[in-house]
């Protein structure tokens, strides 16, 4: 069964630090890999994902992942975080089931906290 | 933009009463999720519609049923709700072959005393 690893449940980082959340899984099939971002009193919304090709993918407000096959792994990274990153980001694979891949698995979250 | 709004931000209810949780997404969407958010345990699928009056069980179905009429409209109901079901759901809703993005809701926010 597919699953997600979030080694970092909880992260401080003071404003202008650089960013790197953690994100391994397992999984056998074509991979496709999301991060999703949930902002304090906001709907979960997607971050960026990887389909195919460059492994590096880049997403919204200067949030990037990089998709490193040998390692199953799926970090997410910024090089300078302010304090609006605030949030819980939460990594997530598709699982295979009866029906194909309609579903996802998510990890459990990452709580990002940024000091001004 | 894809809009998925679930009727109510915060409920409170009480031990044994039959809670609905609303979900209507505006896209056309065939497909829409129930989660449960739980510090330090993520998202959990409660249960899955593929299609109108279709549904399959998630990994926690247990003290849940759904309902889903319309296209639109996903509902989740409690049939007596219970303390441990004390809670953040989610709503979400996906296209087939949108690439397995999913859409979410805000929120419902469920406080059982």
């Amino acid at each position: 069964a597919q699953s997600v690893s979030q080694h970092n449940h909880h992260v401080i980082l003071s404003e202008a630090a650089s960013l790197e959340l953690g994100c391994n899984y397992s999984y056998g099939g074509t991979v496709n890999l999301f991060w999703y971002v949930q902002y304090p009193g906001q709907h979960l919304q997607l971050l960026l994902k990887y389909f195919s090709g460059d492994p590096l993918v880049k997403g919204i407000k200067g949030f990037e992942a990089e998709f490193i096959k040998s390692k199953f792994s799926f970090n997410l990274r910024k090089p300078s975080v302010q304090w609006s990153d605030t949030a819980e980001y939460f990594c997530a694979v598709p699982r295979a089931d009866s029906g194909g891949y309609q579903k996802v698995t998510f990890g459990t979250g990452t709580k990002l906290q940024v000091i001004p | 933009d894809v809009k998925v709004t679930q009727s109510s931000r915060y409920l409170v209810k009480r031990t044994g009463e039959k809670v609905f949780l609303e979900c209507v997404q505006d896209m056309d969407h065939e497909n829409m999720f129930w989660y449960r958010q739980d510090p330090g345990l993520g998202l959990r699928l409660i249960y899955f519609s593929y299609d109108v009056k279709m549904k399959e069980k998630g990994d926690i179905p247990e003290g849940y049923s759904v309902s889903r009429e319309k296209k639109e409209r996903f509902s989740l109901i409690l049939e007596s709700a219970s303390t441990n079901q004390t809670s953040m759901y989610l709503c979400a809703s996906r296209l087939p072959g949108g690439g397995n993005i999913q859409y979410f809701g805000a929120g419902t926010r469920l406080s059982v005393l």
